[in-house]
């Protein structure tokens, strides 16, 4: 079965400054997505990246890019000059690009941002 | 933009009660989810349903139902609340199909709900 560890429970870094949150994944698929969910608190959970694992170019979106080491099953996230509407829980996400009853995600447990000012 | 509405974001209610979760979909996915999210155990999947009246089983389905009568709504039932039910849920759609899909979920802003 397909699993999603992220082992680090919480993390804190200084504003303007950078920070990678880890990630890992075991599959035995050859495709498959991966993604970064952030939900700030209170508010709903919002995609922040998403990565094809046929690509070997890493994805970024702004301030926020990925380092996806395939072999390694490892997935993670690195925030660039960090804000403080960054705080929020992130998590990581994985799932099989195949339709019907397969198509779901499945989540670690979550890592909380604290930005500090 | 998508907006996925859950019908109340706090909800107490008693043991044996029966409760309700109602979310709306405006984008007229096929797919919506019904997840529950608990401190240290990330986001755990009670149902899906990928069309209107058809349903699946998610990772931790009991003491759980669903209704899906209209593509726009998708509907999670506690027949008899209990305690070891108090969590946040989590109502999801998304564009994929049968065929497959970019996989993205777009979620609602989540029901809080406490069982005494």
């Amino acid at each position: 079965a397909q699993t999603v560890t992220q082992s680090q429970p919480e993390m804190s870094v200084q504003e303007a400054e950078t920070v990678t949150l880890s990630c890992t994944y075991d599959t035995s698929e050859s495709d498959y997505y991966l993604f970064w969910y952030k939900q700030p608190p209170s508010r709903q959970m919002i995609l922040v990246i998403r990565q094809e694992a046929y690509k070997q170019q890493n994805a970024t979106e702004n301030r926020f890019s990925v380092n996806f080491q395939k072999a390694a099953k490892s997935f993670s996230l690195k925030i660039s000059d960090s804000q403080l509407g960054d705080a929020a829980m992130y998590f990581c996400a994985y799932r099989v690009p195949y339709g019907g009853a397969t198509n779901k995600l499945i989540f670690g447990t979550g890592t909380l941002l604290a930005v500090q000012p | 933009d998508v907006k996925v509405t859950q019908s109340s974001r706090y909800l107490v209610k008693r043991t044996g009660e029966k409760v309700f979760l109602e979310c709306v979909q405006d984008m007229d996915h096929e797919n919506m989810f019904w997840y529950r999210q608990d401190p240290g155990l990330g986001l755990r999947l009670i149902y899906f349903s990928y069309d209107v009246k058809m349903k699946e089983k998610g990772d931790i389905p009991e003491g759980y139902s669903v209704s899906r009568e209209k593509k726009e709504r998708f509907s999670l039932i506690l027949e008899s609340a209990s305690t070891n039910q108090t969590s946040m849920y989590l109502c999801a759609s998304s564009l994929d199909t049968l065929a497959g899909g970019p996989g993205e979920l777009f979620f609602g802003e989540g029901s809080r709900l406490t069982v005494l």
